[in-house]
């Protein structure tokens, strides 16, 4: 089955700077979902983006999917970006078997 | 609209006991997702239904059945609790599967002693 990587595993930030996450995927896929796990355990849907590029306010997110990654991008940090963020996708296949990535541990310091 | 609604939100089990996890969605999705969560780690899938009245192994089944009760509801039961089950578990529901945006319950958090 597909495998999904996420690098950094663990990032610490300084409130105003920019990061940028990675996710690598094995094979083709048909769905590229980041999410926002907050320090509550809430899963928060941040990007659905199989291929191209979103924004949304100070967050934005690139798949290339011929290339198998994506990337998701946060500027001027905030103490409230802190959590895990993680990526999951599907194989091009059309299972529904989703697989989550191992996830990115972000903390904003203020 | 509540979105992706689970109950209870906290269990306390002893090992053996049996239990059912409750999940319901009011999107008119097509599919349900249960996924566990254990400390430190990314969520892996226990069993999915692509569509009312079908439901299909996931990545770690061992220990659970499902119940696909209607469109809107899909429950998940431990028959006899271990402690290797103490998780955090999540439920989800998409439109139709694999190229759709998964939406998440806000999880129930089992512990088994």
């Amino acid at each position: 089955g597909i495998q999904v990587e996420q690098s950094p595993p663990d990032l610490i930030l300084q409130e105003g700077a920019n990061s940028t996450l990675r996710c690598n995927f094995s094979d083709s896929v048909n769905n590229l979902q980041w999410f926002h796990q907050n320090p509550w355990g809430q899963l928060i849907n941040l990007f659905y983006i199989p291929s191209g590029t979103k924004q949304n306010g100070r967050l934005s997110a690139t798949t290339v999917a011929t290339e198998r990654y994506s990337l998701l991008y946060i500027s001027s940090s905030q103490t409230t970006d802190s959590g895990v963020y993680f990526c999951a996708t599907v194989g091009a296949s059309g299972t529904y078997k989703y697989i989550f990535g191992t996830g990115t541990r972000l903390k904003v310091l203020a | 609209n509540a979105g992706v609604t689970q109950t209870p939100k906290f269990q306390v089990l002893k090992t053996g006991q049996s239990m059912t996890l409750q999940c319901a969605q009011d999107m008119n999705h097509n599919s349900m997702y249960w996924y566990r969560q254990d400390p430190g780690m990314g969520l892996r899938l226990i069993y999915y239904s692509a569509s009312e009245g079908t439901t299909d192994k996931g990545e770690v089944p061992n220990g659970y059945n499902v119940s696909r009760l209607n469109k809107r509801e899909f429950s998940l039961r431990l028959e006899s609790a271990a402690p290797s089950q103490t998780s955090v578990y999540f439920c989800a529901s998409s439109n139709t599967g694999g190229g759709y945006e998964q939406y998440f319950g806000p999880g129930t958090r089992l512990t088994v002693t």
